[in-house]
């Protein structure tokens, strides 16, 4: 069974610029999470989707926004870069919230690498 | 006060060791993970709690919910155990059910085993 699958896994950007960012959930998760980790912070939620809405959002300014598709699929897009979005982005998959099958278990991508210069 | 502490920040060991991390938290949740993230960023999730005990293999998870504690132990370490552990705590009960996304993490414990 395939793992979760984060695409790019590294990129290095200019400040102004934007970025998206992709997660590919185990099959059959529908929902998806995301997470910002960076040396002085360390894991911050961003947002959580299930069924193509956001469920959850953390803290973070407007410039970051996700969406996620009718495949489960998940996107996050940070526009307008600045240097301390450079960070380890993470997703994470999961069984649909609250039937049966969900154990609360979260699974994790290996993480997009972002540098912004 | 951070919502989620643990403690040690730093843990050394000798390999064969009995290990011990803590989690201390101050919001109410339904649920505690502990997780592992080794070097070059990967993380996987050891144990989902929301009550008692869980064992697995050289691991074992407790948590105590009226004293807002947990605690990871590791029995016979390895080298092969050396990794940041984090605690993470949340989900978010609504009409759909309860989301286990929405997660305030600890700020990780490194742990270095020696062999």
């Amino acid at each position: 069974k395939a793992g979760v699958t984060q695409t790019p896994r590294y990129l290095i950007k200019t400040r102004g610029q934007q970025v998206t960012l992709s997660c590919s959930p185990i099959s059959g998760h529908r929902s998806v999470s995301w997470y910002q980790q960076t040396p002085g912070q360390g894991l911050q939620f961003l947002f959580e989707y299930f069924s193509e809405t956001q469920r959850n959002k953390g803290n973070f300014p407007g410039r970051f926004s996700g969406r996620q598709f009718s495949n489960s699929r998940s996107e996050m897009n940070v526009s307008t870069l600045e240097l301390g979005d450079s960070a380890l982005y993470l997703c994470a998959s999961s069984f649909f919230p609250g039937g049966p099958a969900n154990t609360g278990e979260l699974f994790f991508g290996e993480g997009s690498r972002l540098t912004v210069l | 006060k951070n919502e989620v502490e643990q403690s040690p920040q730093n843990l050394t060991a000798q390999e064969g060791e009995f290990i011990t991390i803590n989690c201390s938290y101050s919001v109410g949740i339904s649920a505690l993970h502990w997780l592992q993230q080794h070097p070059g960023g990967g993380i996987v999730s050891l144990f989902m709690l929301s009550s008692g005990k869980k064992k697995h293999g050289r691991l074992i998870a407790t948590i105590n919910i009226q004293e807002k504690h947990s605690s990871l132990h590791i029995t016979a370490s390895h080298p092969r155990d050396s990794a940041v552990y984090i605690c993470a705590v949340g989900g978010v009960m609504d009409a759909g059910g309860t989301s286990y996304g929405k997660l305030t993490f600890g700020q990780g414990t490194i742990l270095t085993v020696h062999p």
